[in-house]
């Protein structure tokens, strides 16, 4: 059973950090990988999805990588902002034609200014 | 551009009592899912559907049901709520189940928080 884990549950750093968001998952036999932000009370904001067969996606300050083998994936924030403030959420998509997304608990990152 | 447009927004729910949380997307997508999140927890799947008239369970799928007639629109029904439904629930979408980032992208909406008391 795929299980996905997000360390650290929470994370506060001062504005202008670069930092760097783990995600790891048990079955490497996935299809596609998913980075979601999350504000208060709001749904789920897709940031960037990354194939298998990718090993990074950038979109503007955020890039995520893939090491499918060892079962990670990080989410790289150049220059932190205090709008950065959310929960980041990984999830994995399986190799079957469901589209089902497995999700980890998220981190929860607090940017001070 | 609406998207995922869940209603409604905010419900109590005495035990016992039914409800429908209603689910609509204007993108085509064939593919929808329900997922229920707990407070600290990530988000788990109760059921999905590749196209209209095509459901499945999810990881936790007890007391809920779902149908699925329009590509448009995908309802869940709580029967007999009880005071494990209490959470948010977040209704999603994708164009398909594989294929490129355009095709497995998931798009959700702004979530339904239940209480039931």
């Amino acid at each position: 059973k795929q299980e996905v884990t997000q360390i650290p549950a929470a994370l506060s750093v001062p504005e202008g950090e670069n930092l760097v968001l783990n995600c790891s998952f048990t079955d490497s036999a996935i299809y596609n990988l998913q980075w979601f932000r999350q504000d208060p009370g709001k749904g789920l904001t897709s940031l960037l999805l990354i194939q298998s067969s990718q090993r990074e996606q950038t979109s503007g300050r955020l890039n995520a990588s893939l090491d499918k083998s060892s079962g990670r994936s990080t989410l790289y924030i150049a220059a932190s902002q205090p709008g950065d403030s959310a929960t980041y959420l990984c999830a994995v998509r399986g190799s079957s034609n469901t589209g089902k997304l497995i999700f980890g608990q998220g981190t929860t990152l607090q940017v001070k200014p | 551009n609406a998207g995922v447009t869940q209603t409604p927004k905010f419900r109590i729910l005495k035990i016992g009592q039914s409800m429908t949380l209603q689910c609509a997307q204007d993108m085509n997508h064939n593919y929808m899912y329900w997922y229920r999140q707990d407070p600290g927890m990530g988000l788990k799947l109760i059921y999905y559907s590749v196209g209209a008239g095509i459901t499945d369970k999810g990881e936790v799928p007890n007391g809920y049901n779902v149908s699925r007639s329009t590509t448009e629109d995908f309802p869940l029904r709580l029967e007999l709520a009880a005071p494990s439904q209490t959470s948010v629930y977040f209704c999603a979408s994708s164009l398909s189940g594989q294929g490129g980032w355009r095709s497995t992208e998931a798009f959700f909406g702004q979530g339904t928080r239940l209480t039931v008391v």
